[in-house]
């Protein structure tokens, strides 16, 4: 079946830590998306990209960076320089509709 | 700048009852997306509205479109318990990005 898988579902990041969440997916979805989501809140646009090898910042890009080097993968890097990590990153991808990963909770111990 | 709001953000209801969600948006855009998130979960798709006027219905809920007043309803009908989750809208912005509302938090009682 085709869908958005993500992992880890939990992630756990030290102090000055760089940490990378996986997505891929199987639909053939040109667009890939990440998003951001605190507690009591909508979703933020983090990244996004349209096509390989190309990717442009959304909103809250600080702190973040991707890459898109195969049309299936949009991996996202939260480092050091993001200093309120914690929160639901939800992935996804799209042609037309949307569809969304499961999603990973990351926490700063 | 794209803006997105919903009202109200908490609503807390007896089953039986009918209730509506509003979202508003600030510019002009072509789709608007509604999606139920239960807690800690991802995203599930209810509704995609893509013209003035349009009606989407399924089961308990029903979604319409108003482009011109740039608002969107979402109406809950003789509400059950398992209809409990938060409710996004979102709005499509430019060729393929979403904006989002801050989400309604609807809790049903029996």
């Amino acid at each position: 079946d085709g869908g958005i898988t993500q992992s880890p579902k939990y992630l756990f990041r030290k102090e000055g830590q760089n940490v990378t969440l996986s997505c891929e997916q199987n639909l053939n979805h040109d667009a890939m998306y990440w998003y951001r989501q605190d507690p009591g809140q909508g979703l933020r646009l983090i990244y996004y990209s349209q096509i390989v090898n190309d990717f442009q910042k959304g909103d809250i890009a600080e702190g973040y960076s991707v890459s898109r080097e195969k049309k299936e993968s949009f991996p996202l890097t939260v480092t050091s320089a993001q200093k309120n990590p914690t929160a639901f990153y939800l992935c996804a991808s799209s042609r037309g509709g949307y569809t969304f990963g499961s999603g990973t909770r990351l926490t700063v111990v | 700048e794209l803006k997105v709001e919903q009202n109200p953000l908490f609503l807390s209801m007896q089953e039986g009852k009918n209730y509506t969600i509003y979202c508003n948006y600030s510019t002009t855009s072509d789709r608007l997306y509604w999606y139920r998130q239960d807690p800690g979960k991802s995203l599930e798709s209810l509704f995609v509205l893509l013209s003035n006027g349009a009606v989407k219905q399924e089961g308990r809920l029903m979604a319409s479109l108003d482009t011109k007043a740039r608002l969107s309803t979402l109406h809950i009908t003789a509400a059950v318990h398992d209809l409990s989750a938060t409710y996004f809208c979102a709005v499509g912005q430019g060729a393929q990005k979403l904006v989002f509302g801050q989400g309604t938090r609807l809790t049903i009682n029996p």
